[in-house]
Parts: C-alpha cells; structure tokens; sequence
C-alpha cells in the first residue's frame, strides 16, 4: 500500500491568486496522478504527472492553469493559478506504487475561492 | 476506455450481504475492473480490482461473468459505516486513469 500526505487539507482563498498543494507518498511510485472534485460531482482527471519531465494534461486543463511538479518518485505538486469560485474543488493526489496493480488515494485538498 | 452503468442508488440492510452490479459491455481483453468507495468528505477507498477472475479480500469479493461484460460487488455484512458512494471503474492496463462515472450511492440501514 502507499500512505499519501496532501497539504493544505482545507484553504480558504481569495479569487486571483494561486495556491499550491503538495502530495507526499511514504515510498517510491511509478505514477502519479491529480484529480479534481467539483461541489456534488464525481472525479474528473486533470493529469499525469511525470518525474523529470513536463506532466500530461487532459482534455479541458492546461499547463499555465494547473502548473504539475514531480521532481522525484515521492513528491508531487499541483498549483492552481489565477483561482476564480468556479476553482472550488477538491483536488486529490493519487498514485501506483512500484509494484501491483493498485492506486490510491489521498484525502484531498479542499479549495473554497471567495 | 470502457464505460460503466451501474445503478443511482440502493438500500442495504445492516447485517445482510449487499450486492452491488456493474455493466461493462464493451470492456477490452486488457481492461480491469476496479471498484472504489468515497465515503463523504474523504477521498476515494480501494476496495478491489479483477481482470477475469472471481477475487476476494478482507473488504469484499469481486463476481465477473464469463463474458467480462458484467461484474457484481459483494459486501458480505453490510454495517453502516458501509454507506458510501461505489464506484465500477474499467482501467486500461499500463495507464491506470480512472474515469469515474456516478456511481452507486449505497445506504446501509439498521
């Protein structure tokens, strides 16, 4: 299994700034992933995030919007810039540990724009 | 990747096995099925995951028709700490993106 941190778990932010979450795993992954909860609404993938090289995007979300880091195999973080109240979500780090089949989850940062 | 229908919502009595269904019909030979819980206010659980074979851990146990084109979740002993929202998700091997539909919302009660 993999034990995943997410800071901040709760934020209260002002619209037209921006904010970083960080996803810390308790051992090495192959994977990482961000995702997006919208108030009543299922999970929506934003992307991939890859070590060492520029993470990958899904359709609807774009780099100057979402900025991905993961500069080894146990860290990740998600930035989501310029925030409007459409940005309040939570968003969760989820990964694939080295080994098996298996992907977890973190708790979710949860963001309320005001 | 394959979509999934599973049902809006079901009632569960407490104590009794809870049997939860999922359709997949245009599930591939290199596609799991994986299912997860979120219960509210907490990030999705992994409950189990099942290429072609029946599975089964301490949480649950996984029943795929031999056609693959369905899969059914067994709780054994539904407690109310059960009731969530499941959720049947088709994954690609090797690329592990979740699409996540509506899921199942589940409500165990005593």
């Amino acid at each position: 299994s993999a034990v995943i941190s997410q800071k901040p778990s709760r934020d209260i932010c002002q619209r037209g700034t921006s904010l970083t979450i960080q996803c810390q795993v308790d051992s090495q992954v192959t994977m990482m992933f961000w995702y997006r909860q919208q108030p009543g609404q299922s999970l929506t993938l934003i992307a991939t995030a890859n070590q060492g090289s520029e993470a990958t995007y899904e359709s609807g979300f774009v780099i100057d919007k979402f900025p991905i880091s993961r500069p080894n195999l146990t860290f990740s973080t998600l930035t989501v810039s310029n925030m409007s109240p459409e940005d309040s979500s939570i968003y969760l780090c989820s990964v694939r540990p080295s080994s098996g089949n298996t992907i977890y989850f973190g708790e979710g940062s949860w963001l309320t724009v005001v | 990747d394959a979509k999934t229908t599973q049902p809006t919502s079901m009632d569960c009595a407490e104590g009794r096995a809870a049997n939860l269904p999922c359709n997949h019909s245009t599930i591939s030979g290199n596609e799991y099925v994986y299912w997860y819980r979120q219960i509210h206010s907490q990030g999705p659980q992994y409950i189990i995951h099942g290429l072609k074979n029946n599975e089964t851990n301490e949480m649950a146990s996984l029943i795929i028709t031999e056609d693959r084109k369905s899969s059914t979740l067994i709780l054994p002993h539904a407690t109310l700490r059960d009731t969530a929202v499941y959720y049947c998700i088709v994954v690609l091997s090797n690329d592990y993106k979740l699409s996540f539909g509506a899921g199942t919302t589940v409500t165990v009660r005593a």
